[in-house]
């Protein structure tokens, strides 16, 4: 069976500090990876996506970055916090265009 | 753009109330986007509820239904009598084909149902 794995499941930064979410899928290869992101009171939305290893495709702009070193590894990432980046991250993956399957998310809080 | 607008929450019902959480949509990039409901219970991940990818028909799951209706570009989640452990927060989602496939998410809807 597939799984996902996020980490970590809550941050509290500070303004200005770096921050590093990650995801891992285990029992699946080369799915399709994607980093959503829900700010407080806003929607779901898809800022990165993965095809394959190595190559990421960003869909919102925010002063975010992500990478994928491994086929089964999402990184999402950026040097310098700001206060608009607080919100609940989740990563997912698929294959084709079938059901996406999520993680259970991290809590991001920027103060 | 696509959006995807649904009903503002929180909502609150009793124990084998009937539910209704409307939910519509606007694609201009795509005719016949397919259509999700998704449900987050408290503590689990994101999960898929149902989905139809044909207009016209009804999607059916743990006893919620939706059908997709082209006309009135909606698909609204229904169910006749909720239980408590339908408390959840409930997102409308269509999906496309775009660089990637993508899901256009409504803002959430806070069920809580009451004992």
């Amino acid at each position: 069976a597939q799984t996902i794995h996020q980490w970590p499941v809550a941050e509290i930064k500070a303004v200005g500090s770096p921050l590093s979410l990650g995801c891992t899928i285990k029992g699946k290869s080369s799915p399709n990876l994607y980093w959503y992101w829900q700010a407080t009171g806003g929607t779901l939305q898809q800022l990165f996506y993965s095809i394959t290893v190595g190559q990421v495709e960003s869909v919102v702009q925010l002063n975010l970055s992500a990478s994928r070193p491994k086929d089964d590894q999402f990184i999402l990432s950026t040097e310098k916090l700001l206060l608009s980046h607080s919100g609940f991250y989740l990563c997912a993956w698929n294959q084709a265009n079938t059901e996406v399957f999520f993680g259970k998310g991290t809590r991001l809080t920027v103060v | 753009g696509d959006s995807v607008t649904q009903t503002e929450g929180p909502v609150t019902v009793s124990e084998s109330e009937s539910l209704i959480i409307n939910c519509t949509y606007s694609a201009t990039s795509i005719a016949y986007p397919n259509l999700f409901w998704y449900v987050r219970y408290p503590g689990e991940g994101l999960q898929l509820l149902l989905k139809v990818i044909t207009a016209g028909q009804k999607g059916s799951s743990r006893g919620f239904e939706a059908t997709y209706n082209k006309e009135t570009t909606s698909f609204h989640l229904q169910k006749a009598s909720v239980q408590e452990s339908d408390s959840a927060v409930y997102y409308c989602a269509l999906g496309r084909s775009s660089g990637s496939w993508q899901l256009i998410f409504g803002s959430g809807t806070q069920l809580t149902v009451m004992p």
